[in-house]
């Protein structure tokens, strides 16, 4: 069975500070992860996808990957109250880019 | 900016029934997905769709689902015989590449009673 480890949180940060969200994966040979947020009753909307180890960086958002540490990360700086949601990793199989497996979520509070 | 669509939005069926659950994918998106997530749980994988026939398939879609593309866009779910844990959030996704990248749908809340 793949898993995507997540720890779900509650992560509580002040408003300002740099969130770090981490998440593991046990699957050696996926190539694609993603990040996704998820607000309360709401769907998951895509914020960040990472093909390559190392960091990529969009707006207040970095993503970070090590594959030979099975580790993706994504770090949001100046958190704002509207960051106030569930992160979902989400990792692609071996097999294949078309079945995807997600973590439980973390849950960020930023706190104003 | 376009987006997936689903319908409808909530949908609610006794045991032992049939439900189609409907969704249109961004336009030149080539790749299709359902999901289901259970209250309080993970997003989980039940398919995958390109080229007209399924990709990928968990475990949990069995023979009771299915899944077809019955012209240009619409995209849907049957669920043949519903049982009472088949209760669920039911998201649509859509993508452009292989790579994986999906844009969901805002979902339809299937209760079965």
């Amino acid at each position: 069975q793949k898993e995507v480890e997540q720890n779900s949180g509650p992560l509580s940060v002040p408003e300002g500070a740099i969130a770090s969200l981490n998440c593991t994966y046990s699957d050696r040979g996926s190539q694609s992860f993603f990040w996704y947020r998820q607000y309360s009753g709401k769907s998951p909307e895509l914020i960040m996808f990472i093909y390559s180890n190392g960091d990529k960086e969009d707006g207040r958002f970095t993503a970070q990957l090590n594959k030979a540490s099975q580790y993706v990360s994504l770090l949001i700086r100046d958190s704002q109250p509207s960051d106030s949601a569930t992160y979902l990793c989400a990792v692609t199989d071996s097999g294949g880019y078309q079945k995807v497996t997600f973590g439980i979520g973390t849950k960020l509070q930023v706190i104003p | 900016e376009p987006e997936v669509t689903q319908t409808p939005s909530h949908q609610v069926t006794q045991m032992g029934q049939e439900v189609i659950l409907r969704c249109v994918p961004i336009s030149n998106h080539l790749y299709f997905y359902w999901y289901r997530q259970i209250l309080g749980q993970k997003v989980e994988f039940l398919v995958s769709f390109y080229n007209n026939e399924i990709s990928e398939k968990s475990e949990i879609f069995d023979d009771q689902f299915s899944v077809e593309r019955p012209d240009g866009s619409n995209f849907t779910l049957k669920i043949r015989s519903t049982k009472l844990e088949d209760s669920a959030m039911y998201f649509c996704a859509s993508g452009t590449s292989g790579t994986g990248e999906q844009y969901f749908g805002p979902g339809t809340r299937l209760t079965v009673t």
